[in-house]
């Protein structure tokens, strides 16, 4: 089945470190998302990319990083910048601006 | 600036009753319009969306919604609610043929037997 595979599930991170989720996709989507969801405050875009090797920046980018080395994968790393990681993060991709992103089933990322 | 607002953070309907969230929202192109849902702990499902065309757009599960450009709004309905419907449901507007989709807050909706 094609789909969206978000890894790993549950992610710990230690104050001062940099830990990256994985977002990989076999509907041979060109364009990718990264959203963090908050309770109460919907889904913010963090990152997001058209293309191969490119990407822009979404609305709440700081303290976050991406690569697009590939058309499957869009790996998202929280660096020690951001001061407040604790969220559920969320993979979407779509074939085009137009068409309806599909999403993945997250990643929850907690502080220890 | 694209933004949607959900004004009502839960919804409340014994099943069998018809189920209506609303959502309006706000571009300065042509709206596109979406539906998702959300299980706890999951990612969202895609219901339905509006492009262009009929006012009146048909999605999965029995799910409709309306487009009202005068009103700016695009109200999710569903004729007879479930108790499986329970769960959380989120609009999202796309300003043309920009890649950003601007989420509302979401409404949570309780169905109960």
């Amino acid at each position: 089945d094609g789909g969206i595979t978000q890894s790993p599930k549950y992610l710990f991170r230690k104050e001062g470190q940099n830990v990256t989720l994985s977002c990989e996709q076999n509907l041979n989507h060109d364009a990718m998302y990264w959203y963090r969801q908050d309770p109460g405050q919907g889904l913010r875009l963090i990152y997001y990319s058209q293309i191969v090797n490119d990407f822009q920046k979404g609305d709440i980018a700081e303290g976050y990083s991406v690569s697009r080395e590939k058309k499957e994968s869009f790996p998202l790393t929280v660096t020690s910048a951001q001061k407040n990681p604790t969220a559920f993060y969320l993979c979407a991709s779509s074939s085009g601006a137009v068409g309806p992103q599909h999403f993945g089933d997250g990643t929850r990322l907690s502080i220890l | 600036a694209q933004s949607v607002a959900q004004p009502e953070d839960q919804v409340n309907v014994a099943e069998g009753n018809p189920l209506t969230v609303k959502c309006t929202y706000s571009v300065s192109g042509n709206p596109y319009l979406f539906w998702y849902v959300q299980y706890p702990n999951r990612g969202l499902q895609f219901l339905l969306k509006y492009i262009t065309g009929d006012n009146l757009v048909k999605g999965s599960y029995g799910f409709e919604a309306e487009f009202n450009k005068s009103q700016t709004s695009f109200h999710l309905k569903k004729p007879s609610a479930l108790v499986s419907d329970s769960a959380l449901y989120f609009c999202a507007v796309r300003d043309g043929n920009d890649y950003k989709l601007s989420f509302g807050a979401g409404t949570t909706v309780t169905v109960r037997a």
